[in-house]
């Protein structure tokens, strides 16, 4: 079966901090990937998503960046945090195509202080 | 641009009884719509998916049905129980873009016991 992973949990980073959350899928080939943000109180956000390694599409102009440089790992970073990127990140799965099923990790909740 | 909207953002209900929630989408062309829970601090679980071509998929106390000329969803939940409460968000596979899903701020659940 398939599993997903993210790492970590929880984070808490000063502003002009570096970033790096790490997502990983096990037991499937050649998914699609996606980073969310889920503000409080709010909808969910997709960030980028990703058809392929190195395939990176962004969907909002924003202070963060993606990398996919494993079929079944996709990071998302920044260089230096602002309080607005604090949030809940979730990372979510799908099998190729556009019907299909979208599975989500556990989610990395992140403040920036 | 594709909006989706749910109906209500909160509900409380005794437990037992039957309840529907609602989510209706301004752009029909969709490739599908699918149902979440998501506990608090937690990730999304996926419940049910409609394809395009479908009108209602069910999972055991739970039944999703679409009307994509009119732009609406509903989920059905039979019997509540105190361990259905939750948010529960729908999201509509996007046409446009290829891969991108909007999802709808939720509804929260609380199911009395």
């Amino acid at each position: 079966s398939q599993t997903i992973h993210q790492w970590p949990a929880t984070l808490v980073q000063p502003v002009g901090s570096p970033l790096s959350l790490e997502c990983t899928v096990e037991g499937t080939s050649n998914p699609n990937l996606y980073w969310y943000r889920q503000a409080a109180g709010r909808g969910l956000q997709l960030l980028f998503y990703s058809v392929g390694i190195g395939q990176i599409s962004s969907e909002v102009p924003q202070n963060l960046s993606a990398s996919r440089p494993q079929d079944r790992q996709f990071i998302l970073s920044s260089k230096k945090l602002l309080l607005s990127d604090s949030g809940f990140y979730l990372c979510a799965w799908s099998t190729r195509g556009h019907s299909n099923e979208q599975f989500f990790g556990p989610g990395t909740r992140l403040t920036v202080l | 641009k594709q909006e989706v909207t749910q109906i209500p953002a909160a509900l409380s209900v005794p437990e037992g009884e039957n309840l529907v929630l609602n989510c209706s989408f301004t752009d029909s062309a969709i490739y599908n719509l699918q149902w979440f829970r998501q506990d608090p601090g937690k990730g999304l679980t996926s419940l049910l998916l409609i394809q395009s071509s479908q009108r209602e998929q069910t999972s055991g106390r739970l039944n999703a049905s679409l009307d994509k000329s009119s732009g609406r969803s509903t989920l059905y939940i039979a019997a509540s129980q105190p361990g259905d409460s939750a948010t529960y968000l729908c999201a509509v596979g996007g046409h446009t873009g290829g891969f991108k899903t909007i999802f709808g701020a939720g509804t929260r659940l609380f199911v009395k016991a």
